[in-house]
């Protein structure tokens, strides 16, 4: 069955870029899976941030940008900020009504 | 407001059962195609399945399915999730999240629901 793989923590200066990945165990990620990422504190509602590869979400700071890196989706914060310290969760389409999320990312910003 | 607002979670017995709502404020549901998520304590975000906008289509992920049963009345702007045979690994908080283009977009705060003896 097939997987999708995050990085499982990362760590990003305050006013630095951080790139997170999303893969998939036995294809390359193409616009065809509609990779979304979401962010997540525990105790909180989900924050849908990227959907379709690079849509970003009404709301959502232009920091967070979204996009095909290689075989991988990736979401790209650039100037993190404290308050981007949080979780966060890619998601595919995997065709024939089935989504997969990956394991997600702890990111944190220090 | 664009809201959905899940409720019907709690503590129930294994071999129990438990019917989640998910109800929409500030747009109609009718239309959109829903998902459940959830997330149990100390794992990641899971989906668990989805129904389309006129319900004639519904999917699970392979744990749940023949358990769990996604419904929806646009009349009452309501998806439902009825779970049955609970087991202690569906402790989890569930959350419902709105369609666009193939992901969430819009989600709810999310309903606890404790499966033990």
């Amino acid at each position: 069955q097939i997987a999708v793989t995050q990085e499982p923590s990362f760590s990003v200066s305050p006013g630095g870029t951080v790139t997170l990945t999303c893969g998939l165990s036995s294809a390359s990620v193409s616009t065809n899976y509609h990779p979304s990422w979401h962010q997540h504190t525990p105790g909180r509602a989900p924050r849908t941030l990227i959907r379709s590869t690079n849509i970003r979400s009404s709301g959502v700071p232009d920091r967070f940008s979204g996009s095909i890196l290689g075989n991988k989706a990736a979401l790209t914060i650039t100037g993190a900020q404290a308050e981007d310290e949080s979780e966060y969760y890619c998601v595919f389409y995997m065709g024939g009504g089935f989504w997969v999320f990956g394991g997600g990312t702890k990111l944190t910003v220090l | 407001e664009v809201q959905l607002v899940e409720s019907g979670g709690g503590l129930v017995q294994p071999g129990g059962s438990l019917r989640l709502s998910c109800a929409a404020s500030g747009f109609s549901v009718s239309g959109y195609w829903v998902h459940w998520v959830r997330r149990a304590p100390g794992k990641g975000l899971v989906w668990v399945s989805h129904i389309n906008a006129d319900g004639s289509s519904a999917t699970y992920m392979d744990s749940v399915k023949g358990r769990f049963t996604i419904s929806r009345d646009d009349g009452e702007n309501t998806v439902y999730l009825q779970m049955n045979s609970l087991r202690a690994e569906d402790t989890a908080v569930y959350f419902c999240g709105r369609d666009v283009s193939y992901g969430m977009d819009v989600w709810g705060q999310g309903t606890t629901v404790i499966v033990s003896s």
